[in-house]
């Protein structure tokens, strides 16, 4: 069964408007962490945010926010302010604790491009 | 000068062949981890290290051997290179231990054709 799923296999945005890429989740465990990557044409994995499972505030960084529904298995990434420089690859992932492993399951991803 | 570093950051070689991909980390890391990325697909992971004596198959461990020579240093290997493994190659370290954010930070990625 899919982990993490992430259903919009394209998205575009206006420059300078908000934009939200879903991301829903599967897991039996309490605790667990959801992360976002964004991964630019040139190819590197960047770090954008964290949400840990026991955490009571949606995370924020900069013009990224995560919208986190715990009920309903979902953290969707919200950009505010789209710039050019926001056309990439984004993944969704999850760490979960069972088993021995802190690795984490990656979605397919969703491929931004911001419009000007 | 960057944290996570790979080499070669491209490789062609052929059906048969066996290559190594290096993998190196100045960011003190216990933990490294080696994903491959398919278009359409994610990262998955191939195996990962907690220490320089803890080694672990991953997702899609089949085809692929690994070395941990140094707390630095993880090696990828394949022994009989076949064109299905043509794919990106990311290694990546973290931290260990009960930290909230525990972050996994990325290499630049080998890109590797296989013939």
């Amino acid at each position: 069964a899919q982990k993490i799923t992430q259903t919009q296999p394209g998205m575009f945005v206006q420059e300078k408007e908000a934009v939200t890429l879903d991301c829903t989740y599967d897991t039996s465990d309490q605790s667990y962490g959801l992360f976002w990557y964004k991964q630019p044409s040139s190819g590197e994995m960047i770090f954008l945010i964290y949400q840990g499972s026991y955490d009571e505030q949606n995370a924020t960084e900069g013009r990224y926010s995560l919208n986190f529904q715990k009920a309903r298995k979902s953290a969707n990434l919200v950009i505010s302010a789209s710039q050019l420089g926001d056309s990439a690859m984004y993944f969704c992932a999850m760490r979960e604790p069972s088993g021995s492993a802190r690795q984490l399951t990656f979605g397919s991803g969703t491929q931004l491009t911001v419009l000007p | 000068d960057a944290d996570v570093t790979q080499t070669p950051r491209n490789r062609i070689t052929k059906t048969g062949k066996r290559i190594m991909l290096e993998c190196s980390q100045t960011k003190g890391h216990d933990r490294m981890y080696w994903y491959r990325q398919d278009p359409g697909l994610g990262l998955r992971l191939i195996y990962y290290s907690f220490d320089v004596k803890d080694i672990n198959k991953g997702e899609i461990s089949d085809g692929y051997s690994v070395s941990r020579q140094a707390q630095a240093k993880f090696s990828l290997s394949l022994e009989s290179a076949i064109p299905n493994q043509t794919a990106l190659y990311f290694c990546a370290t973290s931290l260990a231990g009960a930290g909230r954010r525990n972050e996994q930070f990325f290499g630049p990625g080998t890109r590797l054709t296989v013939l």
